[in-house]
């Protein structure tokens, strides 16, 4: 069994570029998250999907940013106009259930950095 | 306003000892706990979790326990030993609507075993 998956593991661009970054969640998860970790910090939640539904945006998610989770299996987040203050650990997760408790399991994460 | 603290930036044990990392929430809402370990350049790695209506959890050299009037959970190795030298995250989830699922991390704390 495969775990989350993400491409790629590290982005350099430049200021004012679109960056778009792919989460694979594990088979049959039907959750899947994205949090981004700046340096000295825990992640911090982004956005959540419930299949293929977007329920849960955080204000941390700017008018650059979208996420789509396209027929309920992969995920796609894109940056659009990046800043230097986007530099981070871009981090999906999924997770299986219709309960209120259920484990996330992370990817390796998306380094970002913006110059 | 930060929900979940993790007051010991860092933490250092002698092999075979045990290790007692701290973790404080402020949020009477959360009612499911997790731990994550974190080597540099990877994602979270899931450890161990517990939910409210327990006050123990054990898994191998893993115990997590929970002190839900305190709003305090604590994680303990035992026999601690040089590869669990990692970053560790409390997390948390609970609450009403869409924020039942998304987890709050706290900074982490970087666990040194020394051999």
């Amino acid at each position: 069994d495969t775990g989350v998956s993400q491409d790629p593991r590290h982005k350099i661009t430049k200021r004012g570029q679109n960056v778009t970054f792919r989460c694979d969640p594990i088979s049959e998860h039907n959750r899947l998250y994205w949090y981004r970790q700046t340096l000295g910090q825990g992640p911090e939640f982004l956005t959540y999907f419930q299949n293929e539904a977007q329920l849960e945006k955080s204000r941390l998610l700017s008018d650059r940013f979208s996420a789509e989770r396209p027929k309920g299996s992969f995920s796609t987040l894109e940056i659009q106009r990046t800043e230097q203050g986007d530099s981070a650990m871009y981090l999906c997760a999924s997770s299986l259930g219709t309960g209120l408790m259920s484990t996330q399991y992370f990817g390796p994460g998306t380094r970002l950095t913006v110059l | 306003d930060q929900q979940v603290k993790q007051n010991s930036p860092s933490l250092s044990v002698q092999e075979g000892r045990i290790s007692i990392l701290n973790c404080d929430y402020t949020n009477s809402m959360f009612d499911y706990f997790l731990w994550y370990k974190k080597y540099p350049a990877e994602g979270p790695t899931f450890l161990i979790s517990i939910s409210s209506i327990k006050d123990k959890n054990e898994d191998g050299r893993f115990t997590v326990f929970l002190n839900k009037s305190a709003k305090h959970l604590s994680l303990h190795i035992v026999p601690s030993q040089p590869g669990d030298s990692a970053v560790y995250f409390c997390a948390a989830s609970g609450g009403s609507g869409g924020s039942n699922y998304k987890l709050t991390f706290g900074k982490g704390t970087l666990l040194t075993v020394n051999p």
